[in-house]
């Protein structure tokens, strides 16, 4: 059963802490995404990778790492840099070459992460 | 900055009638647009996408695009309650991301 795998599906932090949110896809596609959204605002890009051991910047990169070790993983670590954590994070992925212009994105169940 | 605009809402029509979400885009270099259903606490699920000017049905669900115009629409036909959600408009930006609006929330009432 294929699909995308966000966890934990709550997450707290500390102020000061860094967290991080995990995604995984069996889907095999080659390119992943974090958006983060906030109550409306939509959805705004982080960061994104089209192939492994390679990512890029979003529009809102500030306050956030990214690692593509494996083609299935994307981790998303939130640092204390990062002044308002406070949101719903999505994970998604896509075919190569065309694919988002052709398939879209599917994403995964989504993180809600809190300041406490 | 590229941007996709959307009327927030909350569009309120009663079960059974058509429902008619609007999109405008900035980037003309755009070449997909694509709605996406999210109920509250939930994540985005693709309804449709299209990239041909003119029309496109699947089922109750009729996407429209105008490229000269850089507006798309979404008709839902027969409207439920269970369609009761934010719908979100996205758009390719570049050959790699999509650029999202921040949704039009419709609420069909029974």
């Amino acid at each position: 059963d294929g699909g995308i795998t966000q966890s934990p599906k709550y997450l707290f932090r500390k102020e000061g802490q860094n967290v991080t949110l995990s995604c995984e896809q069996n889907l095999n596609h080659d390119a992943m995404y974090w958006y983060r959204q906030d109550p409306g605002q939509g959805l705004r890009l982080i960061y994104y990778s089209q192939i492994v051991n390679d990512f890029q910047k979003g529009d809102i990169a500030e306050g956030y790492s990214v690692s593509r070790e494996k083609k299935e993983s994307f981790p998303l670590t939130v640092t204390s840099a990062q002044k308002n954590p406070t949101a719903f994070y999505l994970c998604a992925s896509s075919p190569t070459g065309t694919g988002p212009a052709n398939y879209g994105y599917t994403f995964g169940s989504g993180t809600r992460l809190t300041v406490v | 900055q590229k941007e996709v605009e959307q009327n927030s809402g909350p569009l309120s029509v009663p079960e059974g009638a058509i429902a008619s979400l609007n999109c405008t885009y900035s980037d003309r270099g755009s070449q997909s647009f694509f709605w996406y259903r999210q109920y509250s606490g939930k994540s985005p699920e693709l309804i449709m996408f299209i990239y041909s000017n003119g029309d496109k049905e699947d089922g109750r669900f009729t996407a429209q695009l105008n490229k000269a115009s850089q507006y798309v629409s979404l008709l839902i036909r027969d409207s439920q309650p269970s369609d009761s959600a934010t719908y979100l408009c996205a758009a390719t930006s570049g050959y790699s991301t999509l650029t999202f609006g921040k949704g039009t929330m419709l609420l069909v009432s029974p």
